[in-house]
């Protein structure tokens, strides 16, 4: 069974940082593109990242770029994302999401419970 | 980036009804388009992807339509576990975006 499980969320002041992780099992993890998505309290998704198997390829959406690092561990079969300079508009629930396709343009088949991060003073 | 409108932004219907959204891309997509239920306080789940493909476990009330700029999921009899809000997704070319999203009620 695929499980994806999001940690290391909390509470974190403007201007500081986090790290997500997202732990994978039941799949051959290194084999699938990955995902970071959000949702914002009461809104909708927003996609925010992903990265290629062996973590040479990334993409981000502009609102993160710069502040944001998606990366991966293959031998641990784990999903990471640095977040720095948090905003309050960063606040959100992240979601891990698997890629269906062998692409960074694909939908999302597998999701977490997602993990919420809340950016205040 | 490509712009996903959904309509209506929700919409209430009786069980057993029909029920149509409507996505509209702000380009040509061909059909790299996705839907996702989301019950209150859930985890988004994929219903559709290819704009027609039926996810595998998906109740076959559930199709989607549509190629180009214009799509549609439609349920074709509105039952009480179907109450979600229902998005849209394109992956045609990054970033990946999303509708803003349906939310379907029962009268």
């Amino acid at each position: 069974e695929v499980q994806l499980v999001e940690s290391g969320g909390g509470l974190v002041q403007p201007g500081g940082s986090l790290r997500l992780s997202c732990a994978a099992s039941g799949f051959i993890f290194s084999s699938y593109w990955m995902n970071w998505v959000r949702q914002a309290p009461g809104k909708g998704l927003e996609w925010v990242a992903n990265i290629k198997q062996d973590g040479s390829e990334k993409y981000y959406v502009d609102s993160v770029k710069g502040r944001f690092t998606i990366s991966r561990d293959n031998a641990k079969n784990s999903l990471y994302l640095q977040m720095n300079s948090l905003r309050a508009e960063d606040t959100a629930v992240y979601y891990c999401a698997r890629a269906y396709y062998d692409s960074h343009g694909s939908h999302f088949d597998y999701w977490g419970q997602g993990t919420l991060v809340t950016v205040s003073s | 980036d490509i712009q996903m409108t959904q309509s209506p932004s929700s919409l209430s219907a009786s069980v057993g009804d029909r029920v149509t959204i409507t996505c509209r891309a702000s380009q040509d997509i061909t059909n790299y388009l996705a839907w996702y239920q989301q019950k209150p306080g859930k985890v988004p789940k994929l219903l559709i992807y290819a704009a027609s493909t039926l996810q595998s476990g998906v109740p076959s009330r559930f199709s989607g339509s549509g190629s180009g700029t214009d799509f549609t999921l439609t349920i074709s009899s509105l039952q009480p576990e179907d109450v979600a809000t229902y998005y849209c997704q394109q992956y045609y070319s990054a970033p990946l975006t999303f509708g803003g999203g349906t939310k379907v009620e029962i009268k």
